[in-house]
């Protein structure tokens, strides 16, 4: 069972240049999220999806668009990368809310901005 | 969700008990106690949650007080891989709870 993949797991970017994080798992779940770790800090929000179609914004969503098309996969997106996106993208997904709300994280996605 | 305080750091010795401290003074009736871990740029994972009952599992045992105002995470016997940082979060289950706030946590270094 592979649970939470992210892929690319390592990218380095130019300024202004725009890329893709994939997240698929394979758990069935129906909540997953984006959280962006930056060195020294806990895990912040970007975007979560509460199922197929539909996303909502988190604690730091400026700069960032996700899409959920399909209930295993969601995709994060940089329009035009800033060097103040530079950092650990984790992937998260979860049963729903009325489930014990435990998230299992994929490996993180290394990102750099030049 | 309500607040967690840690401490930043915290040493034990390996194969010794590791309790680690979170303050959850403003935690409201619903809300729910979780522990995660994240060893060395891996993702987080999970280790135990609980309400007001403590609690134990294969990784570790949960202790949360009377008043529901602090909680501590006992690992009964740390090795070397425990060393990591813990994140304790206060979080409501249900519909409408859809994410967890984490903090800093504490990084405990299992010493040899």
């Amino acid at each position: 069972n592979a649970g939470v993949t992210q892929t690319p797991k390592f990218r380095v970017l130019k300024t202004g240049q725009s890329m893709t994080l994939l997240c698929a798992q394979d758990m069935n779940h129906e909540y997953m999220y984006w959280y962006r770790q930056d060195p020294g800090m806990g895990l912040r929000l970007i975007h979560y999806s509460v199922g197929e179609g539909t996303t909502a914004k988190g604690e730091v969503p400026d700069g960032y668009n996700v899409s959920r098309l399909k209930k295993q996969n969601f995709l994060l997106g940089l329009e035009s990368a800033a060097p103040s996106q530079t950092s650990v993208y984790f992937c998260a997904s979860s049963n729903s809310g009325r489930s014990t709300g435990e998230l299992f994280f994929g490996e993180g996605s290394r990102l750099t901005v030049l | 969700d309500a607040k967690t305080t840690q401490p930043p750091s915290m040493d034990c010795a390996e194969g010794r008990a590791a309790n680690l401290p979170c303050n959850h003074s403003t935690i409201s009736g619903n809300e729910y106690v979780y522990w995660y871990r994240q060893i060395h740029s891996q993702g987080p994972q999970y280790i135990i949650h609980g309400l007001k009952n403590n609690e134990t599992n294969e990784m570790a045992s949960l202790i949360i007080t009377e008043d529901r105002k602090s909680s501590t995470l006992i690992l009964p016997h740390a090795t070397l891989r425990d060393t990591a940082v813990y994140y304790c979060i206060v979080r409501v289950i249900g519909a409408g709870s859809y994410q967890l706030t984490f903090g800093k946590g504490t990084k405990l270094s299992v010493i040899p």
